[in-house]
């Protein structure tokens, strides 16, 4: 099962916007809006960000938002904020690898 | 508020079996597909299984099909995993997670706090 492609990292200074890329192929990304983000600091379980591409959960900020475009999904956070400093994971259903596949995680450091 | 609870971790010799169950309380449990989701130390997320509301429906990681059997029981609001001959490379905090629908698609809008499960000698 191969992961989906993420940056290893990622920087931003506060009030800065930045996305985070998320590639796959037409098994999973390309052919399924079920794709969502994740948010984990260290020591924590993830946290749901964005789910079926573009949708956020209730209590979800606002300044996150997801896209996709062909097999690559994007995560963008506006409005940089220090609390945003986490690692982000992409995740996709795929009809190839049951259940689905992560992708490998993104370092977001804010400046 | 939605709580889930993870238990039976711990250290396991290689080749041996552990039991993780999983509490769910505060939601419609039978209403909600449920997941395995695991981290190895350091290391990203990986989706090790995931079973329907109704139970019928499972799925399994290449890497732990076989060895790896999720179920749930919706009288007692739980959710299983039966890991059978465990491997070193099974070491990871291993979570339970709420999927936001009746089929696992990958939207865990709740997870545990997570438990860990070391295989080692």
């Amino acid at each position: 099962q191969s992961a989906l492609t993420q940056p290893a990292s990622v920087s931003g200074s506060p009030g800065q916007a930045i996305t985070i890329s998320c590639t796959g192929t037409s098994s999973d990304v390309g052919d399924y809006n079920y794709v969502s983000w994740y948010q984990q600091h260290p020591g924590k379980a993830p946290k749901l960000m964005i789910y079926e591409v573009s949708n956020r959960p209730s209590g979800v900020s606002n300044r996150f938002s997801g896209s996709k475009s062909g097999n690559t999904a994007s995560l963008t956070i506006s409005g940089l904020q220090a609390e945003d400093e986490a690692d982000y994971f992409c995740i996709s259903y795929t009809r190839t690898s049951i259940p689905g596949v992560f992708g490998g995680g993104t370092r977001l450091t804010v400046l | 508020e939605v709580q889930l609870l993870e238990s039976g971790g711990g250290l396991v010799q290689p080749g041996g079996s552990l039991r993780l169950s999983c509490a769910a309380s505060a939601f419609t449990f039978n209403n909600y597909a449920m997941s395995w989701v695991r981290q190895a130390p350091g290391k990203g997320l990986e989706w090790v299984s995931a079973i329907g509301a109704t139970g019928i429906t499972t799925s399994y990681a290449d890497s732990v099909r076989g060895r790896f059997t999720i179920s749930r029981d919706n009288s007692e609001n739980t959710l299983y995993l039966q890991m059978n001959s465990l491997r070193a490379e099974d070491t990871a905090v291993y979570y339970c997670a709420k999927d936001r629908g009746e089929y696992s698609f990958g939207s865990f809008d709740y997870w545990g706090p997570g438990i860990l499960v070391t295989v080692s000698s």
